[in-house]
């Protein structure tokens, strides 16, 4: 298995414009997560899908974040419109259902997409 | 609500010599405590955790405590490595209330540097 996917890895973009960042989950896996890094604020929870139903959303920012995930293996962040302040690395991760979990709750993540907004 | 707090927030020790760092949770329903390493520019993997039911747990040099009385647990590094050097996050995890589903909380995590 190739592990969590996320493209783009890096995006620049300008103040305004509308971003989308995209994640696949592992095969077999029903719990998604999206995270922001930042030094300021280190890793913040955003919103925690079970079974493609958005379960804690209590994280995303502002009416200009929105999350979705139209199917079971993949899920979209868009920001729109995007600011400077967005900067970040956001992380995608994903974990196996509770009742198949060897090791509870582990989350794996997906190698990040740096975002810079100018 | 829940919080997850962890010191130090830096910590240089020299190679070979062993480091510590200690997390406090707050919510006493927590019931399982992942570490993860986050290498520069890389991602955050999980390198050990540990259950409520167990007070300790070790994995060659590495190894983290718990003690759910004191809501304390803390990861362990011996014989330190230049190749330890990383981010490490220590986390709590629970139900969501009145749910089977898993919530996780992060520490701000702590950055190790192994002196050469």
């Amino acid at each position: 298995d190739a592990g969590v996917i996320q493209s783009p890895r890096h995006e620049v973009t300008e103040m305004g414009q509308e971003v989308t960042l995209r994640c696949k989950l592992i095969s077999g896996h029903n719990s998604l997560f999206w995270y922001r890094q930042t030094m300021m604020r280190g890793l913040e929870l955003l919103i925690y899908f079970n079974n493609n139903v958005p379960i804690d959303d209590s994280g995303m920012p502002e009416d200009r974040f929105s999350a979705k995930m139209p199917n079971a293996s993949f899920s979209t962040l868009k920001i729109q419109p995007s600011e400077p302040r967005d900067s970040a690395v956001y992380f995608c991760a994903s974990s196996l259902p509770r009742e198949r979990a060897p090791i509870m709750n582990t989350q794996y993540f997906g190698p990040g997409t740096r975002l810079t907004v100018l | 609500g829940e919080n997850v707090e962890q010191h130090p927030s830096t910590l240089s020790v020299q190679e070979g010599d062993s480091a510590v760092i200690k997390c406090t949770y707050s919510d006493s329903a927590s019931n399982y405590f992942p570490w993860y390493k986050q290498e520069l520019g890389k991602r955050p993997q999980l390198i050990i955790d540990i259950r409520s039911n167990v007070g300790e747990k070790k994995d060659q040099r590495i190894a983290v405590t718990l003690n759910k009385t004191a809501k304390h647990f803390s990861l362990h590094i011996t014989e330190t490595q230049p190749e330890d050097s990383a981010v490490y996050f220590c986390a709590a995890s629970r139900a969501y209330r009145g749910t089977s589903y898993d919530k996780v909380i992060f520490g701000p995590g702590t950055s190790l540097s192994v002196i050469p």
